[in-house]
């Protein structure tokens, strides 16, 4: 157990649609990361939080938007959702915001499907 | 840009067999290198890493080495098990972004079965 908690696991959703997905990083981490894994693409980097604030953006889309809130439970929200957006998001948390000391937590997931 | 290529699987070995998963890279600058393995139903967990050239990183049984010369962290382990099926990730930590551990990118992975 990674200590990561990612919300719901499964969600099904029609087009046009908007999801949240929720994340509570490991107890004392203080970064967040957004990752979505599909088919064609792989895994790819969406964003990153840490203590609050963004700190990198990746190949996220200008329908998606994140955040990370005072207790540190991060939410990434997908609007106006197509077919290509189904695929397993995953969240990762860390202790620290950069640096080579500081390895990634990962969640269980959540699939999301679009219908 | 920068990026990761892994060999293609699946690949299939009987237990006890010796296993190695190709990984190259294209990075500017220093990035650290990482092997990570999903479990069926799980999130991603590190196995190892290495972050700088020559450097050796190890995990139960499993080793790599972080080759500048050749741009390769190729994975290995001597004797595989039933219970090392997984698939298996190559990664580096994004130059662009400070060499962070969290802002990786990814290889495609690799989909390892391990038949008794």
């Amino acid at each position: 157990d990674s200590g990561v908690t990612q919300t719901p696991k499964h969600l099904i959703t029609a087009t046009g649609q908007r999801v949240t997905l929720r994340c509570s990083p490991r107890s004392g981490d203080l970064s967040v990361y957004w990752y979505q894994q599909s088919l064609d693409q792989g895994l790819q980097f969406l964003i990153q939080y840490y203590n609050g604030e963004e700190r990198a953006k990746g190949n996220i889309l200008e329908r998606f938007s994140a955040q990370q809130f005072p207790d540190l439970h991060s939410e990434l929200n997908l609007s106006s959702l197509e077919l290509g957006d189904s695929a397993l998001y995953f969240c990762a948390s860390s202790v620290s915001g950069q640096g080579n000391n500081s390895p990634l937590h990962f969640g269980n997931g959540t699939r999301l499907t679009v219908t | 840009g920068n990026s990761v290529t892994q060999m293609e699987g699946p690949v299939t070995l009987s237990e006890e067999a010796f296993l190695t998963i190709n990984c190259t890279y294209t990075a500017t600058g220093y990035p650290s290198l990482f092997w990570y393995v999903q479990y069926p139903g799980e999130g991603l967990q590190l196995l190892l890493k290495a972050t700088k050239a020559d450097d050796k990183g190890s995990n139960k049984g499993f080793e790599a080495t972080y080759r500048k010369e050749t741009t390769s962290f190729h994975l290995e382990k001597g004797s595989v098990q039933v219970s090392d099926s997984a698939v298996y990730f190559c990664a580096l930590s994004d130059p662009d972004y400070g060499g962070s551990q969290g802002n990786l990118i990814f290889g495609k992975g690799t989909k390892l079965s391990v038949k008794p």
